[in-house]
């Protein structure tokens, strides 16, 4: 089946600094990936929509100079939290989808990441 | 909007029994749904998709059904066992839109 992998899958760092999350497609080309934020016993809160190639649509409420995304393969997208703070502690969890109507698919996760800023 | 509520926010039943999860959505008409599982500290993980000119659709001991005039969608999971604990997502989704409900935490117990 489609694998997703999701990299790193925790990090702590500092207050101040940035971190890069990874997401790849191994076995499919992911021409939409999402990006996710958890809180503790809450559900999935979307972030942003990447393409292939294009620029991510950020939802509604989320800092798109904060939460860098890149997608730059068919197999490859990435998160940058920059200048991270202790408020940015969550779990971030990518997914990826095969080309055709998102509905009519599985959506692919990662694993997801912990994130711990200090 | 959109609104999906899943029935309750945790579930406990007693191993061997039927565990049954609701979907409800007001102010959307998805094309299809989705079910999925996650554990904790993991993504989630697909388990069933139904269109909507599908009434039901089952794969081993799981079963969803789907009724676009009520707007809802069931989840049955037959003869549970402790290893079905976990909490389930449902996903309303369109062409290119997909909104996850806020899950509901089961717990089987032996």
């Amino acid at each position: 089946g489609a694998v997703v992998s999701q990299h790193p899958s925790w990090v702590i760092c500092k207050s101040g600094t940035s971190v890069k999350i990874e997401c790849r497609s191994l076995d499919f080309q992911a021409t939409t990936m999402f990006w996710y934020r958890q809180f503790p016993k809450q559900s999935l809160m979307l972030m942003a929509t990447s393409n292939e190639g294009s620029k991510a649509t950020y939802e509604q409420g989320v800092e798109k100079d904060k939460f860098l995304i890149n997608h730059a393969s068919l197999t490859l997208s990435t998160l940058t939290v920059t200048s991270a703070h202790p408020e940015d502690s969550s779990f971030y969890i990518c997914s990826a989808l095969g080309r055709g109507a998102w509905g009519n698919q599985p959506q692919h996760f990662g694993d997801g990441t912990r994130l711990s800023i200090l | 909007s959109q609104k999906i509520e899943q029935n309750s926010e945790a579930l406990n039943i007693q191993e061997g029994k039927t565990a049954t999860l609701t979907c409800n959505y007001t102010n959307y008409s998805p094309a299809y749904l989705q079910w999925y599982r996650q554990d904790p500290g993991r993504g989630p993980v697909f388990l069933l998709l139904i269109r909507e000119n599908e009434k039901e659709k089952r794969k081993e001991r799981l079963k969803v059904t789907f009724d676009t005039t009520l707007k809802q969608s069931l989840f049955h999971i037959t003869a549970s066992q402790p290893a079905d604990s976990a909490t389930y997502l449902c996903a309303l989704a369109g062409a290119n839109n997909l909104f996850f409900g806020t899950g509901t935490r089961l717990t089987v117990i032996p």
